[in-house]
């Protein structure tokens, strides 16, 4: 079955500096798609971004990059210049299709980052 | 801006009251997802539409949950009769199934407590 595994459960920085939540997961699917998602104090899961596995470029939005390893099945993402309003819970999540032919996003467990001011 | 809306934001009720939780997907998407969120268990699938139908409810206690589309616009999640295990946020989601793993947009969730 897939897994995925958040191994930080909480991270506390200050603002300014940069943060690297890891993300590792486990499948047997060739084609797979990861995703992470935000949710702020709010409660709502925000969107961030969705990579799939023939895809192994790094990506950079803004001061969020993401890094995508497949020989090591990790897809970590760093915040650059961490600001009070990153502070939030982030899911990495990781695609499975079941056999009835439907699809689910398996989450982490979750990092809770705090950044101070 | 497109967005999944959900309702109630928040609801408390007594143990063995019936709850109904509604969710009206983004416009022109045709797969609702129904999880839930709990401190323990993170965020579990409980059920999930293509097109309205239901493709996969396996993670739904089936003697006390239903779930349903009764047309494109409106999922239901319902709980008959609730109990305190229940109290979680219920999260609904939408995509487009275009190829395999659409994006799935969240709704805001329900905090449901049973008392």
């Amino acid at each position: 079955a897939q897994k995925v595994t958040q191994a930080q459960t909480e991270i506390s920085v200050v603002e300014k500096e940069d943060v690297t939540l890891d993300c590792v997961y486990e499948t047997r699917d060739t084609t797979y798609y990861l995703f992470w998602y935000k949710q702020p104090p709010s409660g709502e899961l925000v969107f961030l971004i969705r990579r799939n596995s023939f895809d192994e470029q790094n990506e950079i939005s803004g001061r969020y990059s993401w890094n995508f390893q497949k020989s090591t099945s990790s897809f970590n993402f760093t915040i650059t210049a961490s600001q009070v309003v990153d502070s939030a819970v982030y899911f990495c999540a990781l695609s499975e299709i079941t056999q009835g032919g439907s699809e689910k996003l398996v989450f982490g467990k979750g990092t809770k980052l705090t950044v101070n001011p | 801006d497109a967005r999944v809306t959900q309702t109630p934001r928040h609801k408390v009720t007594e143990m063995g009251q019936e709850v109904t939780m509604r969710c009206q997907p983004i416009l022109g998407h045709n797969t609702v997802f129904w999880y839930r969120q709990t401190m323990m268990q993170g965020l579990e699938l409980l059920a999930y539409f293509r097109n309205r139908a239901p493709l996969d409810d396996s993670g739904m206690p089936k003697d006390r949950f239903s779930a349903e589309m009764p047309d494109a616009t409106l999922a239901t999640l319902k709980i008959q009769p609730s109990e305190p295990r229940d109290s979680a946020v219920y999260f609904c989601a939408s995509g487009l199934a275009i190829g395999l793993a659409d994006t799935q947009y969240f709704g805001p969730g329900t905090r449901l407590t049973v008392l």
